[in-house]
């Protein structure tokens, strides 16, 4: 199946600081790149969609301005979380999928952000 | 809303036996359906993906099936094995009104099987 990567896989920032994850297709041209957040013993929540070239699509309850979504590239999506505070640690999962509507979600390792 | 259901939360079963995982979910106008497996701080990896026209897939040990009318689906996992020990997920993929899918999570059935 198709690969998808991030990077860093772990991260720890101090309070206040602004971190940055990045999700990349590695075969495959990523036309939509999904961004999740897993809380401990908890499921995966949807934070935003990106289409390539166009601004992310943000769920209800998720600050846009804090959670900076770039997907300037096919291969590339960017999360950046600004400002970060302890309860933004979480693990941070992104997908990718082709153009075509029918095309597999697959996702990445996903990264594990602590905030201190 | 479209909101995924999974029981049961938890599930122990000893090595050898049969089991069904089972995930709900509302609005039948589903596109697809996905099964994960996510091992402990780790991400995820997908078992089967069934779209909204199929009935059920299988790869191995795995089947799963799909009811949209009811909106059910079930995993079916055969002769379990302790490495079958991890969190499966149900991922439900929506069309909406605008142009971007929405996937929705179920909250996981957390398996462990005994030796």
């Amino acid at each position: 199946g198709a690969v998808v990567s991030q990077h860093p896989s772990w991260v720890i920032c101090k309070s206040g600081t602004s971190v940055k994850i990045e999700c990349r297709s590695l075969d495959f041209q990523a036309t939509t790149m999904f961004w999740y957040r897993q809380f401990p013993k908890q499921s995966l929540m949807l934070m935003a969609t990106s289409n390539e070239g166009s601004k992310a699509t943000y769920e209800q309850g998720v600050e846009k301005d804090k959670f900076l979504i770039n997907h300037a590239s096919l291969t590339l999506s960017t999360l950046t979380v600004t400002s970060a505070h302890p309860e933004d640690s979480s693990f941070y999962i992104c997908s990718a999928r082709g153009w075509r509507e029918d095309y597999e979600q697959y996702f990445g390792p996903g990264t594990r952000l602590t905030v201190t | 809303k479209q909101e995924v259901t999974q029981i049961p939360a938890a599930l122990s079963v000893p090595e050898g036996e049969n089991l069904v995982l089972n995930c709900s979910f509302t609005d039948s106008a589903i596109y697809n359906l996905q099964w994960f497996r996510q091992d402990p701080g780790k991400g995820l990896t997908s078992l089967l993906l069934i779209q909204s026209s199929q009935r059920e897939q299988t790869s191995g040990r795995l089947n799963a099936s799909l009811d949209k009318s009811s909106g059910r689906s079930t995993l079916y996992i055969a002769a379990s094995q302790p490495g079958d020990s991890a969190t499966y997920l149900c991922a439900v993929r929506w069309r909406m009104k605008t142009s971007y899918d929405k996937v929705i999570f179920g909250p996981g059935t957390s398996l462990s099987v005994i030796p």
